[in-house]
């Protein structure tokens, strides 16, 4: 089961303008993490936000988190084509231990 | 360097046969993870681990099986009766649970031939 759906699935941009993705939840969390995906490669973790807190900024990365909303929203700033890569934002649930269940991703594109 | 290492890269299966894909950590971490990937796919965790001599199913466990023996290995076997393997595996690893970040490998592709 997924915990975390992203929003929208492909998004495709010029260099230079922001990119905004968002990911909705279920079930209540501690914390959320947002991971990118080069093709092809592992995940790398990109920022955490814990469900106290609202807003977090990372370089040219800001994330946003709504605990009533079951919601968060990663937004890339000032785009380079190196950030062309997919997106998943990631929860933990609890199921007998702790699990780290990833959304489906976002897949950006950043055209030159 | 510390880090994950998964091994081997690229992996062909005939029909019917078993497989183990490995996951090394030298991070020192308490959780490990397996995931599979489908192409354009999210994620689908298949085992985790939060302690040596402990491990969960996840969503998709069924024709795959683990071992955590030691804190730093936790290989991953892909049995016959996982009647679609072909995919790409992705092993990860975080100090425990409770907010700390996942550090993962580079994967393993499984092909069917």
């Amino acid at each position: 089961s997924q915990q975390g759906e992203e929003d929208p699935q492909a998004l495709s941009i010029q260099e230079g303008e922001n990119a905004t993705m968002n990911c909705s939840y279920k079930t209540s969390i501690n914390n959320l993490q947002w991971y990118r995906q080069n093709s092809g490669r592992g995940l790398v973790h990109l920022i955490l936000i814990r469900s106290n807190e609202r807003e977090k900024h990372s370089g040219r990365l800001r994330v946003t988190l709504d605990t009533s909303k079951k919601s968060s929203s990663l937004l890339i700033t000032a785009s380079r084509a190196a950030d062309t890569a997919s997106y998943f934002c990631a929860t933990e649930i609890f199921q007998g231990a702790q699990k780290l269940v990833f959304g489906q991703g976002t897949r950006l594109t950043i055209n030159p | 360097d510390g880090g994950i290492t998964q091994s081997p890269k690229y992996l062909f299966r005939k029909e019917g046969q078993n497989v183990t894909l490995s996951c090394e950590q030298n991070l020192n971490h308490d959780a490990m993870y397996w995931y599979r990937q489908d192409p354009g796919q999210g994620l689908r965790l298949i085992y985790y681990s939060q302690i040596v001599n402990d491990f969960q199913k996840g969503d998709i466990a069924e024709g795959y099986s683990v071992s955590r023996e030691k804190k730093e290995s936790f290989p991953l076997s892909v049995t016959s009766a996982q009647k679609n393997p072909t995919a790409f595996y992705l092993c990860a690893s975080s100090q425990s649970t409770g907010g700390y970040a996942a550090f993962f490998g580079q994967g393993t592709r499984l092909t069917v031939v």
